[in-house]
């Protein structure tokens, strides 16, 4: 198993709160992604990283920011928590040829917004 | 964006039984992924297919990649409990280095 620890691994929340969850990785792997996983929705890319500090969105970015310092650590940020954001949110990891990006994924954090 | 379907939606078997499930798209992938998810845990990576044709066997798992690489089905052979779980596909096109991710099929298989 790929070396990818989030946190917390559950967290309940009020609206209008700020969130940061966290994803770290021991395997040194240059790109990383973070995705929630909602029913009927399945997993929805929110940003993803290429590298320290560069980063990009993907198809549900509002509300959400991320940063990567260093290789080992992405945060992701809710700014302010709303009910719609209550959902379990995955970290992924991948250091794969162009074309076949295989990526290994933590076990999920799960986001309750009161 | 590109889409993957996945079929059925939903699956409830019998162990010891055979079934298979599918994975559509109008895009052509570079490369595809199979991978499982059990309840509170991440997706795992089963197998990855590159060339159209492929054909890949993880113990009763058989993977295959569509010709035109549009398509993908896995069939499991004789069905266990322990191969209860979601699977999913995922796509990527071209040096894209992001994923598109099919809804999955949720497979129950009864003892």
């Amino acid at each position: 198993d790929a070396g990818i620890t989030q946190s917390p691994r559950h967290k309940v929340t009020e609206t209008g709160t700020p969130v940061t969850l966290r994803c770290h990785q021991t395997e040194n792997h240059r790109y990383m992604y973070w995705y929630r996983q909602d029913p009927g929705h399945g997993l929805r890319l929110i940003h993803y990283s290429y590298g320290v500090k560069d980063t990009d969105k993907g198809e549900v970015s509002d509300g959400y920011s991320v940063s990567r310092s260093k290789t080992e650590d992405f945060l992701l940020t809710l700014e302010s928590a709303t009910s719609s954001q209550t959902s379990v949110y995955f970290c992924a990891i991948s250091e794969s040829p162009a074309g076949v990006h295989e990526q290994y994924f933590g076990p999920g954090t799960r986001l309750t917004v009161t | 964006t590109q889409l993957l379907e996945q079929s059925p939606q939903f699956l409830s078997i019998q162990e010891g039984e055979n079934l298979t499930v599918y994975c559509n798209s109008s895009s052509v992938f570079s490369s595809l992924q199979w991978y499982r998810q059990e309840p509170g845990e991440g997706p795992v990576l089963l197998v990855t297919v590159v060339t159209g044709g492929e054909v890949k066997k993880l113990k009763r798992l058989t993977f295959q990649f569509g010709d035109a690489r549009k398509d993908s089905s896995l069939h499991i052979t004789a069905a266990q409990p322990g191969d209860t779980g979601l699977y999913l596909c995922a796509g990527a096109v071209g040096s894209n280095y992001k994923l598109t991710f099919g809804k999955g099929t949720l497979l129950t298989v009864n003892p």
